[in-house]
């Protein structure tokens, strides 16, 4: 099984901030790898897939770059609406997802 | 629009069997593959099972093998999750997700619903 380690866990910053989210897994998944946003009670929803593309409607200051087993989402400028839980997920051999990065108001 | 509604969801006992379901609308249902993923309370994502579009195949999580059965009726564009021999640690918010190409299954999961709540307690 393909194990995905999210690091860090909790991220304090303030709205402005430059923020970056690092996903490896266990083994390469070259780049079938996707990003979520969560925020608390609602569904998770899909920021980015195949590593780095932007998924339609979700403001550019999100982008993901890596491929192989290491994988980044940065948050360009963050906004109040970015305060949430971010997961990263392969899909190149069933799917998992790492175990989340919570992003809180420094 | 793309909608996934799950229903389903209750207290149920250790033990004890519960059928969840998820009504999709608003695209062609029988073409993309549909997968449960499950949250835990202030848990994680986990993902439980996943089906073909055409129900073919079938695919589990080592936790809810032998367990859990996946199922979908096309003609009702309607994805099911059997769950028997429910344990505590099942207790979880459990969301149907879109597998999002109707190539592969190695793809990503959009839309989701909003998820049903399964309390396994005594």
């Amino acid at each position: 099984d393909i194990q995905m380690t999210q690091s860090p866990s909790t991220l304090s910053a303030s709205v402005g901030d430059r923020v970056t989210i690092t996903c490896r897994a266990s083994q390469s998944v070259s780049s079938r790898l996707a990003w979520y946003q969560q925020k608390p009670g609602k569904a998770p929803k899909l920021l980015i897939y195949k590593a780095s593309t932007l998924e339609s409607g979700v403001p550019s200051r999100f982008s993901g770059s890596g491929s192989g087993t290491e994988f980044t989402l940065t948050i360009s400028s963050l906004q109040p609406d970015d305060f949430a839980t971010y997961y990263c997920q392969q899909y190149n051999s069933y799917w998992t997802f790492g175990q989340g990065t919570k992003v809180e108001i420094k | 629009e793309v909608q996934l509604l799950e229903s389903g969801g209750g207290l149920v006992q250790p033990g004890g069997s519960l059928r969840l379901s998820c009504a999709a609308s608003g695209f062609t249902f029988s073409s993309y593959a549909m997968s449960w993923v499950r949250q835990a309370p202030g848990k994680g994502l986990e993902w439980v099972s996943a089906i073909t579009g055409s129900g073919g195949g079938t695919y589990y999580a080592d936790s809810v093998k032998g367990r859990f059965t996946v199922s979908r009726d096309n003609s009702k564009n309607t994805l099911y999750l059997q769950m028997n021999s429910l344990r505590a640690e099942d207790t979880a918010v459990y969301y149907c997700a879109n597998v999002a190409s109707t190539v592969t299954t190695s793809s990503w999961f959009d839309p989701w619903g909003q998820g049903t709540l399964v309390t396994v307690s005594s």
